[in-house]
């Protein structure tokens, strides 16, 4: 079926460091593709998103990038500090889950001080 | 507060039981999505339901049904319960049929035992 793989399962960084985590999908239908935030214990949060008519977008110390032809798009955090540190997960709609979004496994960031 | 209610926040039964997970979408939401997330298969899509019919279903058990009532909640029912169902369920809801704005509830822990 459909599936969205993420990359790196884990992550560590030092304050201030950047973080990049990728993702790749596997529907050429899909065109939207959120990022969530999970601290522990808590529900997962929308971050950021991006549509496929965008290759980029940024907020603040968050940007996510999009390459529809290789399937691929990225999440990449700025300055990081120790209150980033989660579980984030990657997303995309398909088709065969109707509107449903299918999710990447996440990737645990920890950023250490 | 997302706005998503689901209860109860914590459910302890015994294999071979059955429970019921409810989910209240946000107002004005029309879908309601069901995840499964356990530590290592991450947000695993259920099933969709809109205005009160399925929609989508993702890799939801024969074990496991749902239903969206009238006024829009939704109820998750497991039977046959199994060590291996134990996951926090999340359900998450979004105005129309598209996944813009999905917004998740705080979700149900599920431990049978």
């Amino acid at each position: 079926g459909e599936n969205v793989e993420q990359h790196p399962s884990t992550l560590s960084v030092q304050e201030g460091d950047s973080a990049v985590i990728k993702c790749t999908y596997s529907d050429s239908a899909s065109n939207y593709f959120p990022w969530y935030k999970q601290e522990l214990g808590k529900r997962p949060q929308l971050i950021i998103d991006i549509r496929s008519n965008v290759g980029e977008k940024k907020d603040q110390r968050i940007a996510v990038t999009l390459n529809k032809t290789a399937k691929h798009f990225s999440l990449h955090i700025t300055e990081t500090q120790p209150e980033d540190s989660a579980v984030y997960f990657c997303a995309a709609n398909t088709n065969q889950a109707g509107t449903a979004l299918i999710f990447g496994k996440g990737t645990t960031l920890s950023v250490s001080s | 507060d997302s706005g998503v209610t689901q209860t109860p926040k914590h459910l302890i039964t015994a294999t071979g039981q059955r429970v019921t997970l409810r989910c209240s979408p946000r107002s004005g939401d029309l879908s309601v999505y069901w995840y499964q997330q356990s530590l290592d298969q991450g947000l695993q899509f259920l099933i969709q339901y809109y205005n009160g019919e399925e929609r989508a279903k993702g890799n939801i058990l024969e074990r496991f049904s749902a239903q969206q009532f009238p006024d829009l909640h939704s109820e998750l029912n497991l039977s046959s319960l199994e060590l291996g169902d134990s996951a926090l369920y999340f359900c998450a809801s979004s105005v129309g049929t598209g996944v813009y704005g999905y917004t998740f509830g705080s979700g149900t822990r599920l431990t049978v035992v």
